[in-house]
C-alpha cells in the first residue's frame, strides 16, 4: 500500500500567517490527490482534490500543488476557523490511503 | 442537497459483528458515476478506508479488512451497509459513510462504535 507521509505532524501559527503543509506519497501517484478538513465532532471536509482543484464553497485562500511524490496545502492567511486538523488522500492506487494528519493551533 | 446518514448500535461486544447501514437522501444511490464508501476514525488516530460499494454490488475494500468485511447496496431503498466481523477493542472508531467520484465529496456525520463487553 501507498504510505503518506505529512509535515510538519502539527504546527503552531497566528491568525493571518501563511501555513503549509506536505504530503509525500511512497511512490507516485500523479495526481490523485485530495485535501481534507477535519474538526471534532464534525464529518471531514474536502478542500481539493486532483491535487489543485479547489472543491465547491471551499475559500480561495486554500490552495493546493503537487503532483508525482510531494504534495502542498497552502493556506494563504490563515482564519480562526480554520484551527482544526487536514489530512491528504490518495486515491490513485488501492487500498485508498489517508496520510497521518498535520494539527494547526493557535499559537 | 445530498445527505448521508450512519446508523447502527453504538455499543458492540468483543468478537461479535459490527452492522452500520447508511441512508442517502437528496441522490441515487444508483448512480454510475459514484462509489459509496465507508472510512473510521479510531480514538486519536488517522482516517482509515475500509472500503467502497459500486451500485451494482461490485465492491474494493481495504486488505486489512479481508476475511471479516461484507458490504452489500440496497438500491430500492437507498442505501449501504457494512459488517464487520469478529470484532476487537481495535475496531473502536467513528465510523463515517462518504460518496466518492474519486475523492470523498459528501461525509455522513459520523457514528461512534465502541467494543467493548
Amino acid at each position: 500500500a501507498i504510505q503518506l507521509t505529512q509535515s510538519p505532524s502539527s504546527l503552531s501559527a497566528s491568525i493571518g500567517d501563511r501555513v503549509s503543509i506536505t504530503c509525500r506519497p511512497s511512490q507516485g501517484i500523479a495526481g490523485g490527490l485530495a485535501w481534507y478538513q477535519l474538526k471534532p465532532g464534525k464529518p471531514p471536509k474536502v478542500l481539493i482534490y486532483d491535487a489543485s482543484t479547489l472543491a465547491s464553497g471551499v475559500p480561495s485562500r486554500f490552495s493546493g500543488s503537487g503532483f508525482g511524490t510531494e504534495f502542498t496545502l497552502t493556506i494563504s492567511s490563515l482564519q480562526p476557523e480554520d484551527f482544526a486538523t487536514y489530512y491528504c488522500q490518495q486515491y490513485n492506487i488501492y487500498p485508498l490511503t489517508f496520510g497521518p494528519g498535520t494539527t494547526v493551533d493557535i499559537k | 442537497q445530498l445527505q448521508l446518514q450512519e446508523s447502527g448500535p453504538g455499543l458492540v461486544k468483543p468478537s461479535e459483528t459490527l452492522s452500520l447501514t447508511c441512508t442517502v437522501s437528496g441522490a441515487s444511490i444508483s448512480s454510475t458515476s459514484h462509489y459509496w464508501g465507508w472510512i473510521r476514525q479510531p480514538p486519536g488516530k488517522a482516517l482509515e478506508w475500509i472500503g467502497n460499494i459500486f451500485y451494482s454490488g461490485s465492491t474494493l475494500s481495504n486488505p486489512s479488512f479481508h476475511g471479516r468485511l461484507t458490504m452489500s447496496v440496497d438500491p430500492s431503498k437507498n442505501q449501504f451497509s457494512l459488517e464487520l466481523t469478529s470484532v476487537t477493542a481495535a475496531d473502536t472508531a467513528v465510523y463515517y459513510c462518504a460518496r466518492r467520484p474519486h475523492y470523498f465529496d459528501y461525509w455522513g456525520q459520523g457514528i461512534l462504535v465502541t467494543v467493548s463487553s
